[in-house]
């Protein structure tokens, strides 16, 4: 199994409708999560770090299940610009930061 | 505008040059990393420095030869690279604390895409 796994998507997603995934991790050691967002031919940037008793910023809310080993992203509200590929990230000891495979999201008009 | 600089954004070689990739950063940040992303892939993680020693080294082939000569600058060297290696480089870095874990996020470069032929 994969450390951190996600399913791929597409997600199609109506402008202003709500979409939510997951991304799995198999180490159960994992202290830190964070979500990253990438367009095309671009780097990742920060969307949020994932909290234990979960957090939200603007339209984005993010949870952490620790007893079943999985973080959650929930997009409220969808605009175009959503669109992109997001990518959890799972912090190991040592310094190690995992990504997962990513999720793709297009918001459709 | 990004607070981790990547020389150069673009870079052409072939297999039997010898170049260098280039990564700067004034954040104070004591962890640098190196991560290779192919199309349509994740970044794959290449090596780790924590204040300017090698701590990670994802079994990456010798072909690739980091460098950490400061705390702000981190060097990727590469030498008769191959085809497949074409990607795009990211350079990250991320406050070094004491422990274990550090819970902050990495900063990312723009990239270097590389293109071996």
């Amino acid at each position: 199994r994969k450390e951190v796994e996600q399913d791929p998507g597409p997600f199609n997603v109506p402008e202003g409708a709500t979409v939510a995934f997951n991304c799995t991790y198999s180490n159960s050691a994992s202290q830190s999560f964070f979500w990253y967002r990438q367009d095309c031919r671009k780097e990742p940037k920060l969307l949020m770090s994932v909290y234990s008793s979960g957090n939200e910023d603007g339209r984005f809310t993010a949870q952490l299940n620790r007893a079943s080993q999985y973080i959650s992203l929930l997009i409220r509200d969808s605009k175009l610009s959503d669109s992109a590929t997001y990518l959890c990230v799972r912090e190991a000891a040592g310094n190690k930061l995992t990504f997962g495979g990513g999720t793709r999201v297009l918001v459709k008009p | 505008d990004t607070e981790v600089t990547q020389t150069p954004k673009h870079l052409v070689m072939g297999m039997t040059n010898k170049k260098s990739l280039k990564c700067e950063q004034h954040m104070g940040h004591r962890a640098m990393y190196w991560y290779k992303q192919k199309a349509k892939k994740p970044p794959e993680l290449m090596f780790v420095y924590s204040y300017e020693k090698l701590s990670i080294n994802e079994s990456v082939p010798s072909r690739f030869s980091p460098e950490c000569p400061n705390s702000s600058l981190l060097n990727l060297h590469l030498h008769a690279l191959q085809p497949e290696d074409s990607a795009l480089y990211l350079c990250a870095s991320r406050p070094q604390v004491q422990g274990a874990y550090s819970g902050s996020p990495l900063h990312f470069g723009n990239g270097t895409r590389l293109t071996v032929t």
